[in-house]
């Protein structure tokens, strides 16, 4: 079965400095990935998806970046913290139990800028 | 782009039946999936549907009409667990990108 790994599980970080987020994946190859924030209260938005290596796609303006290094590895990072950066992110991958497409989520990270 | 309105709060007795109804304008369609979120955790997968009608899992349906825009998913026999956010989201082919609503937050009262 595949598991999801996200560390830190939580974090918090003054306005300014940098951020590196991972998320590695088992169980699985060649996995599309995908990078959420939750606001408190709030609905997932989808900030970047790859389909493979190197390949990244951003979906919403905003001063984060991703990077996917390896097969099985998805980075979030920024260069400088805002304070609207705070949020619940989740790494997903296509689930392979699933029948539909679904989407498998990690344990997530909550970050807190300051 | 993709626009999906649900409620934000509900609140049922244990035992009871609550729906949750999610409608969505979409550019493109490829399904409409259900999750379930306790609070602090990450979602987990509940149903889908991609042809209209009704889909029954346990105490657990979802319905769709693609020609509405709508869907909603009926919890029955309220349990106390069943208390969390639900969140509606519509699949788009290209990357297999969910869309997500904002949640509907629902309550079981004893």
């Amino acid at each position: 079965s595949q598991t999801i790994h996200q560390w830190p599980a939580t974090l918090v970080q003054p306005v300014g400095s940098p951020l590196s987020l991972e998320c590695t994946v088992e169980g699985t190859s060649n996995p599309n990935l995908y990078w959420y924030r939750q606001a408190a209260g709030r609905g997932l938005q989808l900030l970047f998806y790859s389909v493979g290596i190197g390949q990244i796609s951003s979906e919403v303006p905003q001063n984060l970046s991703a990077s996917r290094p390896q097969d099985r590895q998805f980075i979030l990072s920024s260069k400088k913290l805002l304070l609207s950066d705070s949020g619940f992110y989740l790494c997903a991958c296509l689930s392979l139990a699933g029948s539909y497409n679904e989407q498998f989520f990690g344990p997530g990270t909550r970050l807190t800028v300051l | 782009g993709q626009n999906i309105d649900q409620p934000t709060e509900m609140t049922a007795t244990e035992g009871a039946i609550v729906q949750i109804n999610c409608t969505y304008q979409t550019s493109g369609f490829n399904g409409l999936f259900w999750y379930q979120q306790h609070a602090g955790e990450a979602p987990t997968f509940l149903s889908y549907n991609v042809l209209d009608g009704l889909e029954e899992k346990g105490r657990f349906s979802s319905f769709l009409s693609r020609s509405k825009g709508y869907s909603y998913l009926l919890l029955k026999e309220l349990q106390m667990k069943d208390s969390a956010s639900y969140l509606c989201a519509v699949g788009e082919a290209a990357g297999n990108k969910l869309t997500f609503g904002g949640g509907t937050r629902v309550l079981v009262k004893p």
